[in-house]
């Protein structure tokens, strides 16, 4: 199926800073998800959304489902080196689940 | 819990040999999911189970790619005949509703 956009692809920070992401869509998901993959390992999921404009915190991690219900955003507070990674979006809605191309960051010590 | 296991986690084999990529689920998951995930085209979803049986296999790329589950606890993922474009790292997911799956670590396929 259609990927979904994913932006920024990567992101080069300061261990300290905050992190900003989002996934957007031509069409409109009941759920919108948010996973962490490390290396040489599998997606985890980090956080669920459920309803429009719900926002949900995991730790230093918030995301929200937006209002149009085609875009979601990822929030990481106060950035760590093990925050390393790729960060994918996922939108479902019904039997219908896209992922985002991801996003890579690092993090500078 | 284990989580989904899957094996072999690395598999290099030449162009045209045979390939199975094994994947138990998580106990009590009635939904099966079988990934690629590549440089080019991200995460692929090529086919899914629910209680054992195919629900949507559109993304399989080829007649080359055949999935099974012939029980709850276990499923494969068949290439035959390989070809170095299906290199790539496959995963399974589980899950117990839809939306929330499980990945398994992956099998990184190499074919040469």
């Amino acid at each position: 199926g259609q990927q979904l956009n994913q932006s920024p692809q990567s992101m080069f920070i300061q261990e300290g800073e905050d992190v900003s992401m989002n996934c957007t869509s031509s069409s409109i998901f009941n759920t919108w998800l948010w996973y962490k993959q490390d290396p040489g390992e599998g997606p985890v999921l980090l956080i669920a959304l459920y309803k429009a404009g719900e926002l949900t915190s995991n730790g230093r991690l918030t995301a929200q489902f937006g209002i149009t219900r085609k875009d979601s955003f990822l929030n990481i507070s106060a950035s760590i080196p093990s925050d390393v990674g790729i960060y994918f979006c996922a939108g479902q809605k019904g039997n219908d689940m896209r992922f985002g191309a991801g996003t890579r960051l690092t993090v500078k010590p | 819990d284990a989580g989904v296991i899957q094996s072999p986690r690395h598999e290099v084999t030449e162009m045209g040999q045979e390939v199975t990529l094994r994947c138990k689920p998580i106990s009590g998951h009635d939904y099966l999911f079988w990934y690629r995930q590549t440089m080019m085209r991200g995460l692929e979803l090529l086919i899914y189970f629910n209680n054992n049986v195919p629900i949507d296999d559109s993304g399989m790329p080829e007649d080359r790619f055949s999935a099974k589950m012939p029980n709850a606890s276990f499923s494969t993922l068949k290439i035959q005949p390989s070809e170095p474009r299906d290199s790539a790292v496959y995963f399974c997911a589980s899950s117990s509703a839809f939306n929330i799956q499980y990945f398994g670590a992956g099998t990184r396929l190499s074919v040469l």
